[in-house]
This record gives structure tokens, sequence and C-alpha cells, in this order.
């Protein structure tokens, strides 16, 4: 079993639309969690931690549930420059306190007029 | 431009030959990372540098990989005796160090590596 699992899509929604994203993960031990997000032939950028109280940053809100280890984004009012692929991320901390992100395989979304 | 840059942003060589990237990190970031990423999958943690320092190698890094940061600045990573699984995208980052979890990583834009 993967460490972090994601639907791999690929969503297509027209713009405006609500999509929401989730990923679970096996490793308790996990300290800290993300969404990243990275577009064709990119980088991986963070797009926001995660928290169990949950998070909003304008249009994205992520929520953690650690009794579940589940992890959700949600996009509301979705935009054509919203189309990338997310993927859920979770933290552990390595000798020397360097921080090991794993990575889901995810999710790709496609926003259309 | 003050981000992570990598070289050579495409490498194509022949199966058996060794290659070579650079990362040039953010200036004052004392972490860097390495990462593979093949496609349709997420980025894989490789190894890891504290300056000089290098505090962890994923069981991923077999004894053809060897990874050093000589001066605590800028890394390489050298692949000897390429491979065709060796094909992915090798993406490099750089932090600076927090008593946090949520220590904020930078990417570069990768070497994308294709063994023929």
């Amino acid at each position: 079993r993967k460490e972090v699992e994601q639907d791999p899509g690929p969503f297509n929604v027209p713009e405006g639309a609500t999509v929401a994203f989730n990923c679970t993960y096996s490793n308790s031990a996990s300290q800290s969690f993300f969404w990243y997000r990275q577009d064709c032939r990119k980088e991986p950028k963070l797009l926001m931690s995660v928290y169990s109280s949950g998070n909003e940053d304008g249009r994205f809100t992520a929520q953690l549930n650690r009794a579940s280890q589940y992890i959700s984004l949600l996009i509301r009012d979705s935009k054509l420059s919203d189309s990338a692929t997310y993927l859920c991320v979770v933290n552990k901390i390595l000798t020397g306190g360097g921080n090991k992100l794993t990575f889901g395989t995810g999710t790709q979304l496609k926003v259309e007029l | 431009d003050t981000g992570v840059s990598q070289d050579p942003r495409h490498k194509i060589t022949k199966r058996g030959q060794n290659v070579t990237f650079r990362c040039d990190p953010i200036s004052e970031h004392n972490r860097l990372y390495w990462y593979r990423q093949t496609l349709g999958q997420g980025p894989e943690f490789l190894t890891y540098f504290q300056n000089e320092a290098q505090l962890e190698k994923s069981r991923l890094l077999s004894d053809r990989f060897s990874a050093e940061r000589p001066k605590g600045s800028f890394s390489t990573l050298e692949i000897q005796r390429t491979e065709q699984g060796d094909s992915a995208m090798y993406l490099c980052a750089s932090s600076l160090a927090f008593a946090t979890t949520n220590e904020k990583l930078f990417f570069g834009s990768g070497t994308q590596l294709s063994v023929l």
C-alpha cells in the first residue's frame, strides 16, 4: 500500500464549479501535511499547509482528519488557471531535523470553459 | 533570479554513461534535498544535506548514485553506469532550517534525464 493515496483523476470541471480532492495516508507518525500544486513539466509549489482545525486561503480550503488519516482540499469558484496536478504531501522529521516530504501521485484537475 | 537553480535542464545519455547534475540552492538556505519524479508519480525523496553533511539517504539511492555538497552551498548528484530505469526528473529543493515541522521547501525546475 502506498504511503499517500490519491485519486489520479482527471477531474474535468466547468469554470466556476466547486471541486474536492481527497487523500489518505498510512503512516500515523506523519507530523505535518500540505497540498502542493504542480503545472505540467514544472516543479511542485506549496499551495497550503493543512491543519486539523481546517484552514482557508481565498478560494481554497484544506482539512485534516488525524483519526481517519484523511486530508482534503476544496476549491471554490474554480478558474481556468487552477488547471494543474494537486499533490497531497505528508511530512516526517528526519535525523538532524530535516523534513522528508512523501508525495501522493497527484490528482489532475482540468477546468474548462 | 534568487530561486533554486538546477543545471542542466535536460540531459540525454546512453545507457552505461555517467551523468552529473548540479543544484544551487537559495543562498542563505542550509538544507538541500534531492528528489526524483517519474511520469505519473509524485516526487520521491532521495537524500538531504544540512550544510555539507549528508544526513539521510533513501533506499532508492543505489550504489550507483552519489551526492555531495562539499562547501555547504551547491550540490551535485552523480549517477554512474546509467540504466533506462534512471530516466526521470531530478528535483532539488532547499530550505532554511527551523525548529518546526512546517519548514518550507523551495524546489528548482529540475533536470530531466533520458537514458537511451
